[in-house]
């Protein structure tokens, strides 16, 4: 079955620095884009950033853009969102999603989350 | 850039139906997609494309997006589904959220 497993999450400081790590399997993971999507403290679900199958577009949230980047290891199924200049407005939790569609763009499978906590 | 409106709540008499809308400038040009999210846990996909339902969706859940306004119409409520709910579209390379509906099943 389809998995998605985040880690990486954790409590920094204002201006610090997070790689977040989502595990995939269940699927032929060079075949599909992924999202992640975060969703602060009581607050709705907010698109953050994508990338292509095979790595080779990113898209980003003009409120992440120029801090955040997302890559991809094909070889180990396996995707990175290295997170630099964190501001407490990035607390939440972030989750990573499978693109069902690429020409729709619908989230089909979402991982559990892991937690992103920005404080002094 | 691109915005999705939703209401905040809406209530349905439990056997009842629910109907949730989502608006956005010229929505129906644009295939709308819905997520379920009990507290505590991840979004489910509950309706792609406008008015498609995932394998394991019960029949209950549909959709539709005429022009106006999108819209999840859950028939026969159940305790069950009370959550939130999002739409969500793809629009110019960004994927947009609307800011959720919290259903109440009375």
């Amino acid at each position: 079955q389809v998995q998605l497993v985040e880690s990486g999450g954790g409590v920094v400081q204002p201006g610090g620095s997070l790689r977040l790590s989502c595990a995939a399997s269940g699927f032929n993971f060079n075949r599909f884009a992924i999202h992640w999507v975060r969703q602060a403290p009581g607050k709705g679900l907010e698109w953050v950033a994508y990338i292509s199958y095979d790595g080779s577009s990113e898209y980003y949230a003009d409120s992440v853009k120029g801090r955040f980047t997302f890559s991809r290891d094909n070889s180990k199924d396996t995707l990175f969102l290295q997170m630099n200049s964190l501001r407490s407005e990035d607390t939440a939790v972030y989750y990573c999603a499978r693109e069902g569609n690429i020409l729709t763009g619908y989230l089909d499978f979402w991982g559990r989350g892991t937690l992103v906590t920005v404080s002094s | 850039s691109y915005e999705l409106t939703q209401p905040l709540s809406v209530s349905v008499a439990l056997g009842q139906t629910a109907r949730i809308p989502c608006a956005g400038n010229n929505i129906g040009s644009k295939n709308v997609h819905w997520y379920q999210q009990r507290p505590g846990q991840a979004p489910v996909l509950v309706i792609y494309d406008d008015a498609n339902r995932p394998s394991g969706i019960p029949e209950r859940f549909s959709g539709s997006n005429p022009g106006n306004a999108a819209t999840l119409t859950i028939s026969r409520a159940q305790a069950g589904d009370e959550a939130d709910y999002y739409c969500h579209v793809w629009d110019n390379s960004a994927w947009v959220f609307g800011g959720g509906t919290k259903l109440t099943v009375l």
